[in-house]
């Protein structure tokens, strides 16, 4: 079946950077785009990121542009998206998704990102 | 800022029906393609509702979609213990951007 999991989450200072990991499973990686997407604590979900099954293309949420940049290794079956400059408003826990059309039809546990000094 | 709005909250006795509005603030936003997801703490979000009004194979049937205008609504019908969650609605944008509702919760009395 599909599996979604991240991990890279963790406590770190305004500031600092960390690198998030989405291991994929169960359907063929490399034919999706895989998002990023982002809840804060006692906020709603929030889009993040998504990037094109073969890696040519990438959006971003105005509130991460410049900041976050995500990537993929179709060879591993994984996705990432690098977090730098992070800032308290980026604590959230983060979860990588994937649909075959215009919803998500599977999500990662999603990892937790804390930015506190 | 979101463009789709929600309610914060609403609640029901079991058996009870709730709906929750998802109301689009932005003519950029497809409405033809929204979906619902239910969350509950510390799990991973489940679609159960997709394309507006399609449900997903093993989604209860009391758990229903529908538009009108500029608002897409979920409706729970016979309200159980295990509905208590948050529900979000999700639109498709174009390409391949996706925007989200600001989030519900539904509460069980």
């Amino acid at each position: 079946q599909v599996q979604l999991v991240e991990s890279g989450g963790g406590v770190v200072q305004p500031g600092k950077s960390l690198r998030l990991s989405c291991a994929a499973s169960g359907f063929i990686f490399k034919n999706y785009p895989i998002h990023w997407i982002r809840q804060a604590p006692g906020k709603g979900l929030e889009w993040v990121s998504v990037i094109s099954p073969d890696g040519s293309n990438e959006y971003y949420s105005d509130s991460v542009k410049g900041r976050f940049t995500i990537s993929r290794d179709n060879s591993k079956n994984t996705a990432f998206l690098q977090m730098n400059s992070l800032r308290p408003e980026d604590t959230a826990v983060f979860y990588c998704a994937y649909g075959p059309a215009y919803y998500y039809d599977s999500w990662g546990q999603g990892t937790r990102v804390t930015v506190s000094s | 800022q979101s463009a789709l709005t929600q309610p914060r909250s609403v609640s029901g006795s079991p058996g009870q029906s709730v709906t929750i509005s998802c109301t689009r603030t932005s003519n950029d936003v497809n409405y033809n393609y929204v979906s619902w997801y239910q969350h509950h703490p510390g799990k991973a979000p489940k679609v159960i509702i997709y394309d507006v009004t399609k449900r997903p194979s093993g989604v209860p049937d009391r758990f229903s979609g529908s538009k009108s205008g500029n608002t897409a609504s979920l409706t729970i019908s016979g309200l159980q213990a295990e509905d208590e969650a948050d529900y979000h609605c999700c639109s498709y944008v174009g390409g391949y951007l996706f925007v989200f509702g600001t989030g519900t919760k539904v509460t069980v009395l």
